[in-house]
């Protein structure tokens, strides 16, 4: 049973660019988090998602990011006119419904920008 | 708001249990407390949870204090590879669970 799958696992763009980070949930799983470790600092939670509906977007920065999990394939985080300050780990993780179960984190990606 | 309180860093012998303790005098009667660790900036690993009973698992064991104001996560037989930062989280089993709460977690370092 595969695990979070995310791609790319780095991904270096130049200042102004767009990032596109992909994330495929384990198999079964129809809750999608995404967050983010800036260099030195712990994990925050950035937005939550289920199929075709964003939940709570309430640690996304207001400008430039925004998400999707569409019917069909990956959850996609989308960071517009990228800027160093983005330069981060972004963590998928996901699990089968709320309650009390756990969630399952991907290996990240490693967003630099130059 | 820090909902848990954890030493920062640990040593464990290689062979010996890791006993990592954690403080969550705040936590309500509908809360759980979750352990992940993070090996290296890898992806955090869920460990285990518990609500008020001990757990245990294939990874580890949870002590949970009888007035669930603490907890220890053992892990029994420490190898180099629980090299990590452990995180202690206290989560609402409600609609709103999902923000998991990382906050600096314990460094344990494993010696050979």
């Amino acid at each position: 049973n595969a695990g979070v799958m995310q791609n790319p696992r780095h991904l270096v763009r130049r200042r102004g660019q767009e990032a596109r980070l992909r994330c495929s949930p384990m198999k079964g799983h129809s809750h999608v988090y995404w967050y983010r470790q800036l260099p030195e600092e712990g994990l925050k939670f950035m937005v939550y998602l289920q199929k075709e509906n964003i939940i709570d977007e309430s640690g996304m920065p207001k400008e430039r990011f925004s998400a999707e999990f569409p019917k069909e394939g990956p959850s996609i985080l989308r960071i517009q006119q990228v800027v160093r300050g983005d330069s981060a780990a972004y963590f998928c993780a996901s699990s089968p419904g709320l309650g009390p179960y756990e969630q399952y984190f991907g290996p990240g990606t490693r967003l630099t920008v130059t | 708001d820090a909902k848990t309180t954890q030493p920062p860093s640990m040593d464990c012998a290689e062979g010996r249990a890791a006993n990592l303790p954690c403080n969550h005098s705040t936590i309500s009667g509908n809360e759980y407390v979750y352990w992940y660790r993070q090996i290296h900036s890898q992806g955090p690993q869920y460990i285990i949870h518990g609500l008020k009973n001990n757990e245990t698992n294939e990874m580890a064991s949870l002590i949970i204090t009888e007035d669930r104001k603490s907890s220890t996560l053992i892990l029994p037989h420490a190898t180099l590879r629980d090299t990590a930062v452990y995180y202690c989280i206290v989560s609402y089993s409600g609609g709103s669970n999902y923000k998991l709460t990382f906050g600096k977690g314990t460094l344990l370092t494993v010696n050979p």
